[in-house]
């Protein structure tokens, strides 16, 4: 079954510094990865997708993920963290079964110190 | 117009009543989703259409039936819910369900937050 493990529950970084959030997937075959956004109360939005084209991806609001099938990962990174930023990130796979499906992982929550 | 409209933001109903959740695009969308989310979870898929069609019922109770009258509108009709079904409930819609192209990208809602007293 194709799934998507998210490494860290919650990061916090200082404004100004790196941002890192980790991904594993399980697949049986090349999948197709999304790394969407959620700020409080909002619904959610697509940071970057990766659908095997070029294995690093860039985003919105200066995210980028890189596709590594060696290590079956797909980490979102950014390299100098906004207050903005402040957010829930889920790591997604698309499964198909009859109709396509989003799987999300359990999240991470980002927080960004002045 | 590149939105999904959700109406209402925020529902509170006994246990008792009959309300509806509404979702509207108007991409030209021919998928249309809902999808759970719990404090604090990850959401989680309820149903699909494809084409006005159910594709996917995830074993959703049947308190829950959603409806599709046309390929721009989704409704999901609420009745003789439990507290534990207070949640934020999220529209999507995508170009179509396969897999084909990366086109089939899921654009959401901001969400109807249900409470069920």
């Amino acid at each position: 079954a194709q799934s998507v493990t998210q490494l860290d529950s919650h990061v916090s970084v200082s404004e100004g510094t790196p941002v890192l959030l980790r991904c594993n997937y399980s697949s049986s075959y090349s999948p197709s990865l999304f790394w969407y956004v959620q700020h409080p109360n909002k619904g959610l939005q697509l940071l970057l997708k990766y659908t095997s084209a070029a294995t690093l991806v860039k985003g919105i609001n200066g995210f980028e993920a890189e596709f590594k099938k060696s290590e079956t990962s797909f980490h979102l990174t950014k390299p100098s963290a906004h207050m903005s930023d402040a957010a829930e990130y889920f790591c997604v796979v698309r499964v198909i079964q009859g109709a396509q499906k989003l799987v999300f992982g359990q999240g991470t929550r980002l927080t960004i110190n002045p | 117009d590149t939105e999904v409209t959700q109406t209402p933001k925020h529902l509170v109903m006994g246990m008792t009543n009959k309300k509806s959740l509404k979702c509207e695009q108007h991409m030209g969308h021919r998928a249309m989703y809902w999808y759970k989310q719990k404090a604090k979870k990850p959401p989680e898929l309820m149903f699909v259409y494809s084409y006005e069609k159910l594709s996917i019922n995830e074993s959703v109770p049947s308190r829950f039936s959603p409806e599709c009258p046309n390929s721009s509108l989704l409704n999901l009709h609420l009745h003789a819910l439990q507290p534990e079904d207070s949640a934020l409930y999220l529209c999507a819609s995508s170009h179509e369900t396969g897999a084909s192209s990366g086109a089939n990208v899921l654009t959401f809602g901001a969400g109807s937050r249900l409470t069920v007293l």
